[in-house]
């Protein structure tokens, strides 16, 4: 089955800056790849995906890019904001189910 | 309903008792999944509902687990005889075109 990694697990970052999270995946039939935002105590949200007939995706701050060839993609955050402090979470799916990541806990300092 | 409900919110039950988790999806949803997140950690799929066809039920973690889904809407996750490792935050989630989910806001189990 799909296998997820996702890096770093925990990012600290100054307000302002830009914050980047990767994660790789195992199976190559997986074709969408979606991006979740999880507050303490709220449900998981999604904030951007991407599937795999594109490379690059951008909406606002964030931006996902995709390389199918070495099955990697990474969210990037820029500009932070403290209210971007929250934990992230990264899937791959092929044709059903997500796989998530394990997650990263990103921590924006004012 | 507007978004994906849960219930109960929260619930503690002690070791060995048999509880029920319940799970209504969007309106239309054709796709319901189980995932359970423990603390600190990501999120383990547990089972998967499209349509008719039968549950992926290849996450479950053992056959103390059980779920169904009633007319193609409402869920019902059972855990038989709860262990204090099953305490977990048990969440529910839904979609119209596989799968791009939206999540409910889960049921935190809690074993004593």
């Amino acid at each position: 089955g799909e296998n997820v990694e996702q890096h770093p697990s925990t990012l600290s970052v100054q307000e302002g800056d830009s914050a980047v999270i990767k994660c790789t995946y195992s199976d190559s039939a997986s074709n969408y790849f979606p991006w979740y935002k999880q507050e303490l105590g709220k449900r998981p949200q999604l904030i951007i995906d991407i599937r795999s007939n594109v490379g690059e995706k951008k909406d606002q701050r964030i931006a996902v890019t995709l390389n199918k060839t070495a099955k990697h993609f990474s969210l990037h955050i820029t500009e932070t904001q403290p209210e971007d402090s929250a934990v992230y979470f990264c899937a791959a799916s092929g044709y059903s189910t997500l796989t998530f990541g394990k997650g990263t806990m990103l921590l924006v300092s004012p | 309903g507007a978004g994906v409900s849960q219930s109960p919110s929260n619930k503690v039950t002690e070791k060995g008792k048999d509880v029920e988790l319940r799970c209504d999806p969007i309106s239309g949803h054709t796709a319901l999944y189980w995932y359970r997140q423990s603390l600190g950690q990501g999120l383990e799929f547990l089972i998967y509902f499209q349509g008719n066809s039968a549950p992926d039920k290849s996450g479950l973690p053992s056959d103390r687990f059980s779920a169904e889904r009633t007319g193609g809407s409402v869920s019902t996750l059972t855990i038989q005889r709860t262990q204090q490792e099953d305490s977990a935050v048990y969440l529910c989630a839904s979609s119209q075109d596989a799968p791009g989910y939206t999540f409910g806001s889960g049921t935190r189990l809690t074993v004593v």
